[in-house]
């Protein structure tokens, strides 16, 4: 198993571009997250799905759109870049109850934006 | 007040010596803990979880105390390998989903 993978691993980006970030889990989990870490500022959640074809917003969702379209993807879209947007970026899956808490990331996306 | 908070650190010790890092948490609700680890430029990815009546794996003990808003992680016999940046984090049980809180971590170098 893959486990939960992500592309592109690197991308620099103008402002005002756009991009999809694609994160793919093969472990048939429910919920899929993703997440932005900044230095000094942890891992904060943008958007996540608790199944197919549902999305909602997380902490700082402004900037970002996403898409869970098949229960083993889930897509992080960039319409206009901005500096803002200079961040690590990291998909999670877990399943649903308390045994599923532990949520599995996958090794992350470095975006510059200039 | 942020909702977790950790010691940034780094803590420096001598491999062999016993290290101990704390967390507290804002929201008294908060259902579940745990510790991960995130070495650098790598993904996050469980250490343990953090049980009522504290709980051992190994060379790793995490402790929790409600009545006081904080959780601990104790490494004895540090090794080399155990350098990274050690997450705290909270499932605070709102809004569903199993969202997870984290801290912004405490970083641990080991050296000879």
């Amino acid at each position: 198993n893959a486990g939960v993978t992500q592309t592109p691993k690197f991308r620099v980006l103008k402002t005002g571009q756009s991009m999809t970030l694609l994160c793919a889990q093969d472990m048939n989990h429910e919920y899929m997250y993703w997440y932005r870490q900044d230095p000094g500022m942890g891992l904060r959640l943008i958007h996540y799905s608790v199944g197919e074809g549902t999305t909602a917003k997380g902490e700082v969702p402004d900037g970002y759109n996403v898409s869970r379209l098949k229960k083993q993807n889930f897509l992080l879209g960039l319409e206009s870049a901005a500096p803002s947007q200079t961040s690590v970026y990291f998909c999670a899956s877990s399943s649903p109850g308390r045994m599923g808490e532990t949520q599995y990331f996958g090794p992350g996306t470095r975006l510059l934006v200039l | 007040r942020k909702e977790v908070e950790q010691d940034p650190g780094p803590f420096n010790v001598p491999e062999g010596a016993t290290v101990a890092f704390n967390c507290t948490y804002s929201n008294s609700a908060s259902q579940s803990f745990f510790w991960y680890r995130q070495d650098c430029r790598k993904e996050p990815k469980l250490l343990m979880s953090v049980y009522s009546s504290g709980n051992e794996d190994g060379r790793f003990t995490a402790q929790l105390n409600r009545a006081s808003q904080y959780i601990s992680l104790l490494i004895r016999d540090s090794k080399l390998s155990d350098s990274a940046t050690y997450l705290c984090v909270v499932n605070q049980g709102t809004g569903g989903g199993n969202k997870l809180t984290f801290g912004t971590g405490t970083q641990l170098k080991v050296e000879l």
